[in-house]
């Protein structure tokens, strides 16, 4: 079955250090990759995508996540967290099932503390 | 530009009650279209997905319905609602039905407590 997973429930971080937001795939062929980022009582917005090429994906609000194929990891990260930043990101795989279709994975939320 | 549009933003709703949850798209054609329901605020279901009218995929049984009457318009229903219906509702879509590389834009979610 294709699926996402993100392994971790919540990540805190202080203000101004990196942060990493976990996320694992498991696909059949090609994947396509993307992060969405929530705030609260929000749709979710689109952070980044990875489709083919380089590994690392830079995106939104200064965002970027890296591809790696052996590991089937896309992790989001961002070199200097602001308290902004605290939301609920999502990671999720779109799949072709006659027609394309998004899966996500459950979310991870993000706490910045300044 | 293209925009999303999805009401009500909050409903309550009894038990046994019918439900007509509403999105319509402007500004692009033949979009794919997608109800998402998020329980107590963590992971994305998708419910059901379109890439056409009158096409509808239902990924998971349930008490819910959808329908797509016209090309940018796309409505969620149930004839009876039960309390485990309660969720936050995301209608979304995405552009050219059967292309891979299109990001999804998300509605701003109806909040449905059923009492």
């Amino acid at each position: 079955a294709q699926s996402v997973a993100q392994p971790e429930d919540q990540v805190n971080v202080a203000e101004g250090n990196p942060l990493t937001v976990k996320c694992t795939y498991s696909v059949s062929g090609n994947p396509y990759l993307f992060w969405y980022v929530q705030y609260p009582n929000r749709g979710l917005q689109f952070l980044l995508k990875y489709i083919t090429g380089d590994n690392l994906v830079k995106g939104s609000y200064g965002f970027e996540a890296e591809f790696n194929k052996s590991q089937t990891s896309f992790h989001l990260k961002k070199p200097s967290a602001l308290v902004s930043d605290s939301a609920l990101y999502f990671c999720a795989v779109k799949v072709n099932t006659g027609g394309f279709k998004t899966i996500f994975g459950a979310g991870t939320r993000l706490f910045v503390k300044a | 530009s293209q925009t999303i549009h999805q009401w009500p933003a909050t409903l309550v709703q009894p038990v046994g009650s019918p439900l007509s949850l509403e999105c319509t798209v402007e500004g692009t054609s033949n979009p794919n279209l997608y109800w998402y329901r998020q329980a107590a605020g963590r992971g994305l279901q998708l419910l059901f997905y379109s890439v056409g009218i009158g096409q509808i995929s239902s990924e998971v049984p349930q008490n819910l319905s959808a329908s797509r009457p016209q090309d940018r318009q796309f409505i969620l229903s149930s004839k009876k609602l039960l309390l485990s219906d309660s969720g936050f509702y995301l209608c979304a879509w995405s552009v050219q039905a059967g292309r891979a590389l299109e990001k999804l834009f998300f509605g701003s979610g109806t909040q449905l407590s059923v009492l």
